[in-house]
């Protein structure tokens, strides 16, 4: 069953910082977060794991709250290189990911 | 440092015919997986592959598709008299290994038009 992202799309000048979320039903082992631009691969940003270990190389700062099987992206003082689709993929302990539906960020000048 | 590589990257075909797309890995991963992403969807699992062997291909429509990953050469998925619901992006990932703790990564993908 595949992850719910909130909000499905959000509008952000410069700057500004924002919140996506990504729930399941099921308990999770991992949480993995990418971002897409429009025509292009989805592009890795963050594997969160049970337990509290963090794995990426973005600048952009996630949370993984096991009891509630949610995990939060924050993006703090956006730029316009942030907008894209982030689309979120939950996992148990294994390979096989379900994504979300994905959030679209734009950031304005 | 090449990334995951896809190609072809457009592959028009009418209905009827057949589509081979094709991923070669990052160096160093020998874990494959197939996604589809319809329009303003996400990413649907396909079919997981390591060398020479079928995984898990419980994503995968059970006619018409199929996928490999030869001991030499490249993954290939293979859609057999293509229909119009076939049109969509198909991506390929690797990963080192096969874990929910390593990441994916993910090629350029195949835009696949069945007219």
């Amino acid at each position: 069953q595949q992850p719910v992202q909130s909000p499905q799309a959000v509008i952000l000048r410069e700057g500004e910082d924002a919140v996506i979320n990504c729930s399941s039903s099921k308990a999770l082992y991992s949480v993995h977060w990418y971002r897409q631009k429009h025509g292009e691969a989805p592009v890795f940003l963050m594997i969160l794991l049970k337990g509290g270990e963090q794995k990426g190389h973005e600048k952009i700062s996630a949370s993984f709250n096991e009891k509630k099987q949610q995990s939060s992206l924050y993006l703090t003082a956006s730029q316009l290189s942030y907008s894209g689709t982030y689309f979120c993929g939950t996992g148990k302990n294994d390979y096989k990911l379900s994504f979300g539906a994905g959030t679209t960020v734009t950031v304005r000048a | 440092n090449a990334g995951v590589m896809q190609n072809p990257r457009h592959l028009v075909r009418r209905r009827g015919q057949e589509a081979r797309l094709r991923c070669s890995p990052m160096k160093g991963h020998s874990h494959v997986y197939w996604y589809r992403q319809l329009p303003e969807e996400g990413l649907k699992f396909m079919v997981y592959l390591q060398k020479e062997n079928i995984i898990d291909e419980s994503g995968m429509p059970k006619e018409r598709f199929s996928a490999e990953f030869p001991k030499e050469g490249p993954s290939i998925l293979r859609i057999q008299q293509v229909v119009r619901g076939d049109s969509a992006a198909y991506f390929c990932a690797s990963s080192r290994h096969g874990t929910g703790d390593y990441e994916q990564y993910f090629g350029p993908g195949t835009r696949l038009t069945v007219t």
